[in-house]
């Protein structure tokens, strides 16, 4: 059972340029997140999916898409990548309201 | 909004000794829940204990135990008999009965000292 799976783990950007992060959750959970960790600041949420077809802003959604066509897969686009962009990104995905929430790997992305 | 605070960034405790860290939290809603998340260094974000605010009862996982004050909003996390493998980040977090959007603490970093 591999849980939720992040790629990729590293990746480096230059402004301006566009990228997708993927994230695929394999327990059929119908809530997935995406959460994005500066130092000092925790996590923060970005958007968020409650089933396919479904998604809704967080603490932090400008610059960021996102998409839900599958209940496995909860993609985040970045439109065109800022040096503020740099961060660790984080996909979780939680089976009901409360319950706990399962997280990928993480990428840390840099932007220059 | 909900907000969650993690007052102490940095804390250090005698391997074998008894630590607690500090988490409160702010909140109008009557259903939510709480949480106690553990990062060490390989970044993975690992559920160290959960409770429902429902629930008068105390959780309790083998060495780590919370000290739930509903009144207070306070949700402390006491780690007993300490040991090195518990040095990490440690993030306190909540969330509505609503959803299943996680509210984050800042964080506070654990050392355990041989």
């Amino acid at each position: 059972n591999a849980g939720v799976t992040q790629t990729p783990k590293f990746q480096v950007l230059k402004t301006g340029q566009s990228m997708t992060l993927q994230c695929a959750q394999d327990m059929n959970h119908e809530y997935m997140s995406w959460y994005r960790q500066d130092p000092g600041m925790g996590l923060r949420l970005i958007h968020y999916s409650v089933g396919a077809g479904i998604t809704d802003q967080g603490e932090v959604p400008n610059g960021y898409n996102v998409s839900r066509s599958t209940t496995e897969d909860f993609p985040l686009r970045l439109l065109s990548a800022a040096p503020s962009q740099t961060s660790v990104y984080f996909c979780a995905s939680s089976y009901s309201k409360g319950s706990e929430a399962f997280f990928g790997q993480g990428t840390r992305l840099t932007v220059v | 909004a909900q907000t969650v605070t993690q007052s102490q960034p940095e804390m250090s405790v005698q391997e074998a000794e008894t630590v607690t860290l500090s988490c409160t939290y702010d909140t109008s809603e009557s259903d939510y829940y709480l949480f106690w998340y553990k990062q060490p260094p390989s970044r993975q974000m690992i559920l160290v204990i959960r409770q429902e605010a429902y629930k008068q009862q105390n959780a309790t996982e083998n060495r780590f135990s919370v000290n739930f004050q509903k009144a207070a909003k306070s949700f402390s996390l006491k780690i007993s008999d300490s040991q090195l493998g518990d040095a990490a980040m440690y993030f306190c977090a909540y969330t509505t009965g609503a959803n299943s959007k996680l509210t984050f603490g800042k964080g506070i970093t654990l050392s355990v000292r041989p």
